[in-house]
């Protein structure tokens, strides 16, 4: 069984761009999950989706936005980037209907911003 | 407020020792959920085990075992007969409040040496 994919590995933007990240979960796994992790503050939570709809959000600006399609499939954007932004950027899915569910990592994206 | 506390930022055995690293967690709801996971140098979060509040009972996986004491709010997990592939970051994490399905809390982490 494939886990959760993240594309691409790596990327290098400079201040003020965009970005956008994808992530493919688990076939059968309708929650997605995005994680922001830096050395400063550790493992931060961003959103949640579960069909298509944002269920849960974190303490993160607007500049953060994501969203998911029919096949769950999920991305995540950020807009007008900041140097504070650079992170590993951390996808998970989980089957979704129930807490007790664990989420499954993929391997992130690496975001450096210059 | 729900936090996690993991007070060992750094640890180094030698091979074939034991190891315990230790997780305190804060909540004040009743259900809630808690997690361990692995993170070796590759970045990917490795899903090790999962408990839910109203299970306190222990568990053993070959050489992992972990304890689970609500009287203390502890969610230990300790590595019997460290290898050095277990070295990684380990993330104790917690998952509570009914609007919370998919919001996990994590601990800073606990960063594993073993030395051959």
């Amino acid at each position: 069984k494939a886990g959760v994919t993240q594309t691409p590995r790596y990327l290098i933007k400079t201040r003020g761009q965009q970005v956008t990240l994808s992530c493919s979960p688990i076939s059968g796994h309708r929650s997605v999950s995005w994680y922001q992790q830096t050395p400063g503050q550790g493992l931060q939570f961003l959103f949640e989706y579960f069909s298509e709809t944002q269920r849960n959000k974190g303490n993160f600006p607007g500049r953060f936005s994501g969203r998911q399609f029919s096949n769950s499939r999920s991305e995540m954007n950020v807009s007008t980037l900041e140097l504070g932004d650079s992170a590993l950027y951390l996808c998970a899915s989980s089957l979704g209907g129930d807490s007790f569910q664990p989420q499954h990592f993929g391997d992130g994206t690496r975001l450096s911003i210059l | 407020a729900q936090k996690v506390t993991q007070a060992q930022t750094e640890i180094s055995v030698v091979e074939k020792e034991d190891v315990t690293l230790d997780c305190v967690y804060e909540t004040r709801d009743t259900t809630y959920y808690l997690f361990w996971y692995k993170q070796p140098p590759s970045g990917e979060l490795v899903f090790l085990i999962r408990r839910n509040s109203f299970d306190e009972q222990n568990e053993i996986s070959g050489r992992y075992s972990w304890n689970f004491q609500k009287s203390t709010s502890s969610f230990n997990f300790t590595i019997t007969a460290s290898q050095v592939v277990d070295s990684a970051v380990y993330f104790c994490a917690l998952r509570a409040g009914s609007g919370n399905t998919g919001k996990l809390i994590f601990g800073q982490g606990t960063t594993l040496q073993v030395k051959p």
